[in-house]
């Protein structure tokens, strides 16, 4: 157990709807990442907030968007869903340093389908 | 061009051999380099790291890096059934805020 909660598990949901992901990081960590992982891009980054203020983008699309809140938890809200956001998507948490290493602990992740 | 491309396999093997998984990338500026596994539905979880090029072992795992080729491994000597998973190559530079560029993944099955 990484100590990285997200809910929910599996997340079901038509196109053109819109749905939030949740994500707890490990006690202390003030660091979260998003990634979507789909069969055919890998592991994809696609935000980074550090202590509520956002540290870093990647490849999100303008119909997804995130916030990390006062209490260091993050969401990652995904709208007008489309067939190709069916993805499992992940978060992680560290305790960044702006240079150097910093390992990062992946939550078990939430499956969305979009039918 | 993926910055780091990785043979999705599968890679399918028999309990005992060693296997060798690879990545290459195309960022020169790439230090840290990172092997994660990860078991079915199940978030990825940290093999290794190292920093720079060079040798690290770890058990039965040992990563390499050649930066000159821009070319990672991660060798398993002994596999055993409970190595099956994907195993993922990640890398950084120092200063982007620790943003991590990720292979696809290597299906691995170490058959008993």
């Amino acid at each position: 157990d990484s100590g990285v909660t997200q809910t929910p598990k599996h997340l079901i949901t038509a196109t053109g709807q819109r749905v939030t992901l949740r994500c707890s990081p490990r006690s202390g960590d003030l660091s979260v990442y998003w990634y979507q992982q789909s069969l055919d891009q890998g592991l994809q980054f696609l935000i980074h907030y550090y202590n509520g203020e956002e540290r870093a983008k990647g490849n999100i699309l303008e119909r997804f968007s995130a916030q990390q809140f006062p209490d260091l938890h993050s969401e990652l809200n995904l709208s007008s869903l489309e067939l190709g956001d069916s993805a499992l998507y992940f978060c992680a948490s560290s305790d960044w340093r702006a240079s150097g290493y910093n390992e990062q602990f992946f939550g078990p992740g939430t499956r969305l389908t979009v039918l | 061009q993926k910055e780091v491309e990785q043979d999705p396999g599968p890679l399918s093997v028999p309990e005992g051999a060693i296997v060798s998984l690879n990545c290459t990338y195309s960022n020169s500026a790439f230090q840290y380099f990172m092997w994660y596994r990860q078991y079915s539905r199940k978030g990825p979880e940290l093999l290794m790291y190292t920093y720079s090029s060079g040798n690290k072992e770890d058990g039965r795992f040992t990563a390499q890096v050649d930066k000159s080729s821009k070319y990672i491994s991660l060798f398993i000597r002994d596999s055993q059934p409970s190595d099956s998973a994907t195993y993922l190559c990640a890398m950084t530079t120092l200063n982007t805020g620790n943003q991590f560029y990720f292979g696809t993944g290597t299906s691995l099955t170490v058959i008993p």
